[in-house]
């Protein structure tokens, strides 16, 4: 089992439209949560981090943590053809000062 | 601010060569983390550095070592290249070290081995 599982993609929506992003995580010990966007050839770029259970918004981005069930989704309304990237779910575990990410679910927004 | 710089941009080595790449972190940060991303996958954690040591290594082989110098800048050295090493090498820097810091990632350095 991969410490990180994101929703497999492509996931294609149409502008104006909710993307919704998840990823589930196996390790306990973990104590932030990121999401990244990495558009292709470039290197990824944080998008929101969430570290307490519950909701978190910045604009159009909605952060949504549940440690018991271990999962954390990126919600993205009016989505923008500009939102058209690759999105990691990344996790960070300060005992083993490293940092986890999966690999990514792919969004395309069509005008 | 500049942002964290890393170089060479792109390399080409042959297998059993040895490479080193560069990072500089953003002006004040002091932990530099290297991250390998395979086509198609996740930057996978080799290794972070804070205030010059070694606080965290992923699952590589010991061909991969790194250093921190006194002014937070850091290497990566890779040993007896083989081809799976083809890869973008991606270098991330934060104020601290915690589950609060943020990460601010490099260009990347892109390495083919041949």
């Amino acid at each position: 089992q991969k410490e990180v599982e994101q929703n497999s993609g492509p996931l294609s929506v149409p502008e104006g439209a909710i993307a919704s992003l998840n990823c589930t995580y196996s390790d306990r010990g973990s104590q932030s949560f990121f999401w990244y966007r990495q558009y292709s050839g470039k290197s990824p770029e944080l998008i929101m981090f969430i570290y307490s259970n519950g909701d978190k918004e910045d604009g159009r981005f909605t952060a949504q943590l549940n440690k018991a069930s271990q999962y954390v989704s990126l919600l993205i309304r009016d989505s923008q053809p500009s939102d058209s990237a690759t999105y990691l779910c990344a996790f960070y575990n300060t005992n083993a000062g490293k940092s986890t990410f999966g690999d990514g679910t792919t969004l395309t927004v069509k005008p | 601010d500049a942002g964290v710089t890393q170089s060479p941009t792109h390399l080409i080595k042959t297998r059993g060569q040895q490479v080193t790449l560069r990072c500089s972190p953003i002006s004040g940060h002091k932990s530099v983390s290297w991250y390998q991303q395979v086509l198609g996958q996740g930057p996978q954690f080799i290794f972070q550095y804070y205030e010059k040591e070694e606080r965290g290594r992923g699952n590589f082989p010991d061909r991969f070592s790194a250093r921190q110098f006194p002014n937070y800048s850091s290497e990566l050295n890779v040993n007896a290249l083989l081809l799976g090493d083809s890869a973008l090498y991606l270098c991330a820097s934060s104020l601290e070290r915690g589950p609060e810091e943020t990460q601010y990632f490099g260009p990347g350095t892109r390495l083919l081995v041949l």
